[in-house]
């Protein structure tokens, strides 16, 4: 069965930052394309960053660039979001994501974890 | 950016009925790669539809995709109780990957 887990969430100030984890399982992790999708309180859905199956390429929106940066460890099966510089407007439920096929939709969600940027 | 609207925002329909939810693009969509994603409350999003036509595994029947180009219309033919959520489209075929705002079928 296909699992993703995440964790790491919390409260933080803003400026401050945090690590997200997304543990895989059920599945051969390092054959897939990843994602971070996140969902604000109340709002729709928001894509935030993607890497590839061997982690060479990596791809970010515009709002986090410079600020978030994705990894994985196929060793681990797992992928990870750090953030740094964290704003408000950050505050969101974090998914991970499976990509299909590295195609740009995903198949499998997590069940996501809070991130609150508050002081 | 390709940016999505979605209409209506909310549908309030009963059982039985049928569910027409659209979905219309600032953009063509690349080779018609669109999606369409169901959420609960409290729930991570579930594939529906990829490929603006295309069911996942295990969506039934009464579930169907359509359209092409910048318009794309998500079907319900018979509305049952587990159908009531929020519905999204996503399209796929530019980055950076963009999701519509989303469409509430709520219970009439």
């Amino acid at each position: 069965e296909v699992q993703l887990l995440e964790s790491g969430g919390g409260l933080v100030q803003p400026g401050g930052s945090l690590r997200l984890s997304c543990a895989a399982s059920g599945f051969t992790f390092s054959n897939y394309a990843v994602s971070w999708v996140r969902q604000a309180p109340g709002k729709g859905l928001e894509w935030v960053s993607a890497i590839s199956g061997n982690g060479g390429k990596t791809y970010y929106a515009d709002s986090v660039k410079g600020r978030f940066t994705i990894s994985r460890d196929n060793s681990k099966n797992t992928l990870y979001l750090q953030m740094n510089s964290l704003r408000d407007e950050d505050t969101a439920v974090y998914y991970c994501a499976r990509e299909v096929s590295a195609s740009g939709f995903f198949d499998y969600w997590g069940q996501g974890t809070l991130v609150t940027v508050s002081s | 950016e390709i940016v999505l609207t979605q209409s209506p925002g909310t549908l309030s329909l009963s059982p039985g009925e049928r569910a027409t939810l659209s979905c219309r693009a600032s953009q063509s969509v690349n080779r018609n790669y669109l999606a369409w994603y169901q959420q609960k409350p409290g729930q991570a999003p579930r594939l529906l539809i990829y490929g603006a036509s295309s069911r996942a595994t295990g969506i039934p029947d009464r579930i169907s995709g359509s359209g092409s180009g910048t318009d794309f219309t998500l079907t319900i033919s018979r509305l049952e109780p587990e159908d009531f959520a929020v519905y999204y489209c996503q399209q796929y075929g530019s980055t950076p990957l963009t999701f519509g705002g989303g469409t509430k079928v709520e219970i009439k």
